[in-house]
């Protein structure tokens, strides 16, 4: 069966301090991949995705990420994080062969960004 | 951000008790989920709906059940409630389902079993 782990459950950072989060899937074919991210009290909302072509990928508020293949991961990074980044953040995983639109979500990573 | 509302926001409710939740969208997306989340647990998908009275079961459906008679509403219900039903419940909504697709989530209805 298809699984997403993300290894960090809570990582804590201070302002201006660069991110990287992880996000490792187990499925050898072809998949999308999303991160989104959930703020205190709201609803899921995209980030950034990737399908197919150039693997590393810019999404909004100045998040990237990148897809290696040959390691299974799809690691969210940002440079330099804002207290207004604090936030729950989910990779999934839609992996072609599951049934369809189905999104296999990590147990998330909570950011608390330190002002 | 897309048009979805989730009725309602936020219900108590006792175990063994009926509890109908709903999802209405306004963008005439035609796969509509129904997702519960858990803390450690991410979100996990209960069912979803590739058209009007097209419905199929995800990870978790044990326990609910769903209908979806307009493009627009996507019900779920819990014939009898328990107290493991205690959760978040999040809608989402495709235009068509494709792999590469964004599915957009709904405000979420928080839901205590007592």
């Amino acid at each position: 069966a298809q699984s997403v782990s993300q290894h960090n459950h809570h990582v804590i950072l201070s302002e201006a301090a660069s991110l990287e989060l992880g996000c490792n899937y187990s499925y050898g074919g072809t998949v999308n991949l999303f991160w989104y991210v959930q703020y205190p009290g709201q609803h899921l909302q995209l980030l950034l995705k990737y399908f197919s072509g150039d693997p590393l990928v810019k999404g909004i508020k100045g998040f990237e990420a990148e897809f290696i293949k040959s390691k299974f991961s799809f690691n969210l990074r940002k440079p330099s994080v804002q207290w207004s980044d604090t936030a729950e953040y989910f990779c999934a995983v839609n992996a072609h062969g599951g049934s369809q639109g189905n999104l296999i979500f990590g147990k998330g990573t909570k950011l608390s960004v330190k002002p | 951000d897309a048009g979805i509302t989730q009725s309602p926001r936020h219900k108590v409710t006792e175990t063994g008790t009926p509890v109908t939740l709903r999802c209405h969208q306004t963008e005439n997306h035609r796969y509509m989920y129904w997702y519960r989340q858990d803390p450690g647990h991410g979100l996990r998908l209960i069912h979803y709906s590739y058209g009007v009275k097209d419905t199929d079961k995800g990870e978790v459906s044990d326990g609910y059940s769903v209908s979806r008679s307009k493009t627009e509403d996507f019900l779920l219900t819990l014939e009898s409630a328990t107290s493991s039903q205690t959760s978040v419940y999040f809608c989402a909504i495709s235009e068509s389902g494709d792999r590469q697709e964004t599915q957009y989530f709904g405000p979420g209805t928080r839901l205590l079993v007592l």
